[in-house]
């Protein structure tokens, strides 16, 4: 596609429920990274994945969320038993993977998360 | 500390005026340097940084990075109402550690 796709835009949940949040990167980008942004807050890394590699989950806050992506395109971000905390807009970025080309990092539209 | 921090947090100006915003950081051994406008959710880049002291331009933005004093500016000239935006600085790290690290952002708005 033309850019980053992210489902669903809004998403409201109740506490303790799972959630599922879906990216799809720039055709052709091999590197994708997830990040959150709280309310008032900057955006905070989660997780990075590159190729076949094992991703770069220092990002996560909790043994809660955990990520995959699979066949190197789309990826899903899975919130497990979700708290209020996890209200944010959950935003999915991709790039051209290693190197100076791939620092330029294209977002998606977010999805915003809003757990009651 | 690998620490992005933006100032103003935030900015009002009539149209018309120029606006200077800053991003300074701490970790002198990144990679780049980038500046994002964020309208609503999404981020739309604008700069990428990766030598001291070249400019970069686009139409009324433009950008600079200053390694030695570890800051980076972005200049907006004849501000627009469109320009109301939050704006977000962000360091890359070196080879290894591809994560963005962003500031606050700063929030600047345009008066008619």
């Amino acid at each position: 596609g033309a850019g980053v796709s992210q489902s669903p835009s809004n998403k409201v949940t109740e506490k303790g429920k799972d959630v599922e949040l879906r990216c799809d990167p720039i055709s052709g980008h091999t590197a994708l990274y997830w990040y959150r942004q709280s309310l008032g807050q900057g955006l905070e890394f989660l997780i990075y994945f590159q190729g076949n590699s094992a991703p770069d989950k220092s990002g996560l806050p909790s043994d809660r969320f955990s990520a995959e992506r699979t066949g190197g395109s789309v990826s899903t971000l899975t919130i497990q038993r979700t708290q209020q905390e996890d209200s944010a807009v959950y935003l999915c970025a991709s790039s051209l993977g290693p190197g100076l080309l791939g620092d330029t990092q294209y977002f998606g539209p977010g999805t915003r998360l809003t757990v009651l | 500390e690998d620490k992005v921090v933006q100032s103003p947090l935030s900015l009002v100006v009539h149209e018309g005026d120029t606006v200077t915003l800053n991003c300074s950081y701490e970790v002198t051994n990144f990679r780049s340097l980038l500046w994002y406008k964020q309208e609503k959710k999404a981020p739309t880049f604008l700069f990428m940084l990766t030598s001291s002291g070249i400019e970069k331009k686009s139409g009324r933005l433009s950008s600079i990075l200053d390694k030695k004093e570890l800051f980076s500016i972005l200049n907006i000239t004849a501000t627009q109402t469109g320009d109301s935006a939050v704006y977000l600085c962000a360091k890359r790290g070196n080879f290894g550690n591809e994560k963005l690290t962003f500031g606050t952002g700063t929030r600047l708005t345009i008066i008619p």
